[in-house]
C-alpha cells in the first residue's frame, strides 16, 4: 500500500523568509502528487498537483513544489511567506491506475507558523 | 462556479443513533470521495462513487455506507454511532475518477 510521509509536524519561519516543506511517498509507480492546505475550520484547497511532465510543477497563492522520482519526493517552496500562509499543510497521493479510483493517501500534515 | 458544498456543518448524535450527511458535488463533477479526519489517525479515505457506483472503499467497518444519486449528489450513512466517529468528515468531488479533488467544508460530528 502507498504511504505518505511529512517529516515535519510543526515548522516555524519568519513572514518574508523562504518556506519548503517536505513529502517523502512510497509506492511502486509514479502516483499523482498534490499539495493541499487547511485552515482552521475549513476543508482541503488544492494548492498543486503532479500528473506527469515538467517536474517543477507551479500551483495558486505563488507557491511551487519539484517532484524527484529517485528522491520519491515532492517537496512544496514558497519564496517569501505572508501572513496568510500559516495553516496546516497535507501532501497526498493517487494512484495512477488509469481506471481505478482508490482514494488519496495523506501524510499526517505540517503544521505552518508564521513569525512577524 | 460553486465550490462542493456539504450539509449539515456541524451535528451532534448520542452514541447508538444512526447519521446521514449530504455531499453536493461542484456542477459538472461526477464523482465524489468521503474522507474522515481525525486529530489521531488523520485523513482517511471511506469511499468513492462515480456514476452512482461505488468504485472503492477504504478500511472501516459496514456501520458507513454512503450511495450517490443520478444528479451526483452523494450521501453517507453511519449507523450505530460510536464515540470514535467523532470526526470531521469530508467530502470531495472530481470531474471523474484520476482527476484532482476539491473537498467541501466538511461535517463536524461529534458523538456524546
Amino acid at each position: 500500500a502507498q504511504s505518505v510521509t511529512q517529516p515535519d509536524i510543526h515548522i516555524t519561519v519568519s513572514e518574508g523568509a523562504s518556506l519548503e516543506l517536505r513529502c517523502n511517498y512510497s509506492y511502486g509507480a509514479t502516483p499523482y502528487l498534490f499539495w493541499y492546505v487547511q485552515s482552521p475550520g475549513q476543508g482541503l484547497q488544492l494548492l498543486l498537483k503532479y500528473f506527469s511532465g515538467d517536474t517543477l510543477v507551479q500551483g495558486i497563492k505563488g507557491f511551487e513544489a519539484e517532484f524527484k522520482r529517485s528522491q520519491s519526493s515532492f517537496n512544496l517552496r514558497k519564496p517569501s511567506v505572508h501572513w496568510s500562509d500559516a495553516a496546516e499543510y497535507f501532501c497526498a497521493v493517487g494512484l495512477n491506475s488509469g481506471g481505478g479510483a482508490d482514494g488519496l493517501t495523506f501524510g499526517k500534515g505540517t503544521h505552518l507558523i508564521i513569525q512577524p | 462556479k460553486a465550490g462542493v458544498t456539504q450539509t449539515p456543518r456541524y451535528l451532534i448524535k448520542t452514541r447508538g443513533q444512526q447519521v446521514t450527511l449530504s455531499c453536493s458535488p461542484i456542477s459538472g463533477h461526477r464523482s465524489v470521495s468521503w474522507y474522515q479526519q481525525t486529530p489521531g489517525q488523520g485523513l482517511q479515505f471511506l469511499f468513492e462513487y462515480f456514476s452512482e457506483t461505488q468504485r472503492n472503499k477504504g478500511n472501516f467497518p459496514g456501520r458507513f455506507s454512503g450511495r450517490q444519486f443520478s444528479n451526483s449528489r452523494s450521501e453517507m450513512n453511519v449507523s450505530t454511532l460510536e464515540l470514535g466517529d467523532s470526526a470531521l468528515y469530508l467530502c470531495a468531488s472530481s470531474f471523474t475518477p484520476n482527476y484532482e479533488q476539491y473537498f467541501g467544508p466538511g461535517t463536524r460530528l461529534t458523538v456524546t
